[in-house]
């Protein structure tokens, strides 16, 4: 799997878009970009994924780059149970793999009131 | 979406002791499942693999004998921690692979299991 790099930790004012980097500059052409993440105490939640497109779905916006080297996860109004730890994991998708996902140590973000 | 289930949520054992963790795939069939292990401050470790009707694959550094997993149906895998020891106090959580959605390798969590050994 492509490794990734994330921010330890961001902060973010409640009721604004939190804008999550990722760089994952070795991705291969069948790998899609995964992000969960984990509220404290709990186990990950699915969040989106993409292959090259943007994509959106009722949690968050996925913005790849046209050379697909970063990503970004965008919240767009984020609110204080939105303080998790999200965690961009690079995994071949369609059809492939039965593998376990590898986690880094993703950013933690922290919502302000 | 899919849900799973764990039990129990917490469990506190005395040393040498075993205890079963289950993992149940409520509302969808997973034909593979996941197990995890977080320390405190430290990200998610993948332990082993869980395959239906077949034996589990661990990860390098998994001891098979002292992590028992057990994958009987569909919708149900167990993890068994024998001979539990105060090292293995952990969070522990599964996960299970969304089959019917083969076009992608997206996973659902359950709520995790603390366990703590005494």
């Amino acid at each position: 799997d492509a490794k990734t790099t994330q921010p330890t930790s961001m902060d973010c004012a409640e009721g604004r878009a939190a804008n999550l980097p990722c760089n994952h500059s070795t991705i291969s052409g069948n790998e899609y970009v995964y992000w969960y993440r984990q509220i404290h105490s709990q186990g990950p939640q699915y969040i989106i994924h993409g292959l090259k497109n943007n994509e959106t779905n009722e949690m968050a916006s996925l913005i790849i780059t046209e050379d697909r080297k970063s990503s970004t996860l965008i919240l767009p109004h984020a609110t204080l149970r939105d303080t998790a730890v999200y965690y961009c994991i690079v995994r071949a998708g369609s059809g492939g793999g039965a593998d376990g996902l590898t986690f880094g140590k993703g950013t933690h973000l922290i919502i302000q009131p | 979406g899919a849900v799973v289930s764990q039990h129990p949520s917490w469990v506190i054992c005395k040393s040498g002791t075993s205890v079963k963790i289950e993992c149940r795939s409520l509302d969808f069939q997973a034909t593979t499942m996941f197990w995890y292990r977080q320390f405190p401050k430290q990200s998610l470790m993948l332990m082993a693999t869980s395959n239906e009707g077949s034996k589990a694959t661990y990860e390098q550094g998994v001891e098979k004998d002292k992590f028992l997993i057990n994958h009987a149906s569909l919708t149900l895998s167990t993890l068994t921690v024998t001979s539990a020891h105060p090292e293995d106090s952990s969070f522990y959580i599964c996960s299970a692979k969304y089959t019917l959605l083969s076009s992608y390798n997206e996973q659902f969590f359950g709520p995790g299991t603390r366990l703590t050994v005494l």
